[in-house]
């Protein structure tokens, strides 16, 4: 059964560098999505990603956040300069058409800045 | 703006014990509702869907109603076996026009289930 991939399962990083999230959606699915959670905290939206752009972000995703579609496989989040509070299970989706309510999930990237 | 508010956890319970975990809501149209579960170290997997007031969605032994009036879509399981234990999140998502449907989820609620 076809499902979404990331990597890594855990990444540690300094303070002020640049980590990138990778994700390999389902094959013919046509939205993206990322989402965080922070622990304890709620699963929250930070981005949505169709036809090569981003459709609606969250308040959350501001300047330091940026997402690709590179090769048409890859699905990459960039945080560029992390922060502390940026410590956090990153979760990245995929949904096949407009008329399909049902988002498949990543296993998550645990992403602990220090 | 849309926010969901699950029980909070958490929630354990023996083998066959009938299980209920809250959920309601609040949205400025009219939402679909799901549950998700996660086992541990897997993703979120989607566990059953209500798209109108008074859908019942069910699955594996689980089932929710959507219910408008009381703005609630609470899971219920009759009997729930060690392999149910998991998180379970409550979440809506809004079409605004059929192209985004982003999520909004509950906090989500620990589940226990000793043998």
């Amino acid at each position: 059964e076809p499902e979404v991939t990331q990597t890594p399962s855990h990444q540690v990083t300094q303070m002020g560098q640049e980590v990138i999230l990778r994700c390999v959606p389902i094959s013919n699915h046509l939205y993206f999505y990322w989402y965080r959670q922070i622990l304890g905290q709620k699963v929250e939206f930070l981005v949505s990603f169709y036809n090569n752009e981003i459709s609606e972000k969250s308040e959350i995703f501001d300047d330091q956040f940026s997402v690709e579609r590179p090769d048409g496989s890859n699905f990459t989040l960039k945080i560029r300069s992390t922060k502390l509070e940026d410590s956090a299970m990153y979760f990245c989706a995929s949904r096949r058409t407009s008329g399909d309510y049902e988002q498949y999930f990543g296993p998550g990237t645990r992403l602990t800045v220090t | 703006g849309d926010s969901v508010t699950q029980m909070e956890g958490p929630v354990t319970l023996s083998e066959e014990a009938f299980l209920t975990i809250n959920c309601t809501y609040t949205a400025t149209g009219y939402p679909s509702l799901f549950w998700y579960v996660q086992y541990p170290g897997e993703g979120l997997q989607l566990l059953l869907k209500a798209t109108k007031a008074d859908d019942k969605g069910s699955n594996k032994g689980f089932e929710a109603t959507y219910r408008k009036e009381t703005t609630s879509f609470h899971l219920e399981k009759g009997s729930v076996q060690v392999s149910d234990s998991a998180v379970y999140f409550c979440a809506l998502s809004e079409g605004s026009g059929g192209s985004n449907y982003k999520l909004t989820f509950g906090k989500g609620t620990l589940l226990t289930v000793n043998p």
